[in-house]
């Protein structure tokens, strides 16, 4: 069935160091990823989405790599910064049209001072 | 700021009571899905509203419903309320169905005791 998997739940690093969240997924029709940051008490905000078309899309000090082959995609963030410090999660959609977005549980990143 | 409100931001019902959510889309978005995020957990696509009509529901029982208004706001309401439905709902906004970025609300805490 669906679901989207994360390799680690928690992950720290040095302010100013690049992190790396992986996630796998299990569903092979998916062909639009999404990855969201959530910060304590507020709802999840939009990062960076990749289609399956692609393999690598960038943005801010933002990087998301899609491996169709093995079904996974990781983000990269370059030069941590303390406000980098939230959950994220990674989603991925499976039906154009009703938009349903399944969500892994997420990766805790904390960046240490 | 996403633009996307929602209402009330916490509340504390009992079992076996009612509860209505709210939420008001970003402008100029005619779509909105409800998610419900347990403690710990990644959301979990509850339904979604297109025009005033459903279009998708996820794995929740018939008492968890929805209404869109016209001005395409939306309500969640919740039908005998049960412990496990503790959790942050979450109202995201889009415009259309056509894979486009979702909008988050920062949610609805509920506790059910």
């Amino acid at each position: 069935g669906e679901s989207v998997g994360l390799h680690l739940p928690t992950l720290s690093v040095q302010e100013g160091d690049n992190s790396i969240i992986n996630c796998a997924y299990s569903n092979s029709a998916s062909d639009y990823f999404i990855w969201y940051k959530q910060e304590s008490g507020k709802g999840p905000q939009f990062i960076i989405d990749i289609r399956s078309n692609m393999d690598k899309r960038q943005g801010q000090r933002v990087t998301v790599l899609l491996n169709k082959t093995v079904k996974h995609l990781s983000l990269q963030i370059a030069a941590t910064q303390p406000g980098d410090s939230a959950v994220y999660f990674c989603a991925e959609v499976t039906n154009f049209g009703n938009e349903k977005l399944t969500f892994g549980t997420g990766t805790r990143l904390t960046i240490i001072p | 700021e996403t633009g996307v409100t929602q209402s009330p931001t916490h509340l504390i019902k009992t079992r076996g009571q009612q509860v209505t959510l709210r939420c008001s889309s970003q402008s100029g978005h005619n779509t909105v899905s409800w998610y419900q995020q347990a403690l710990g957990q990644g959301p979990q696509f509850i339904f979604q509203y297109y025009r005033e009509e459903e279009n998708g529901r996820g794995n929740f029982p018939p008492r968890f419903s929805g209404l869109q208004f016209p001005n395409y706001s939306s309500e969640l309401n919740v039908n005998a309320l049960e412990l496990d439905d503790s959790a942050l709902y979450l109202c995201a906004s889009s415009k259309g169905l056509a894979g486009g970025e979702l909008f988050f609300g920062e949610g609805s805490r509920l506790t059910v005791l």
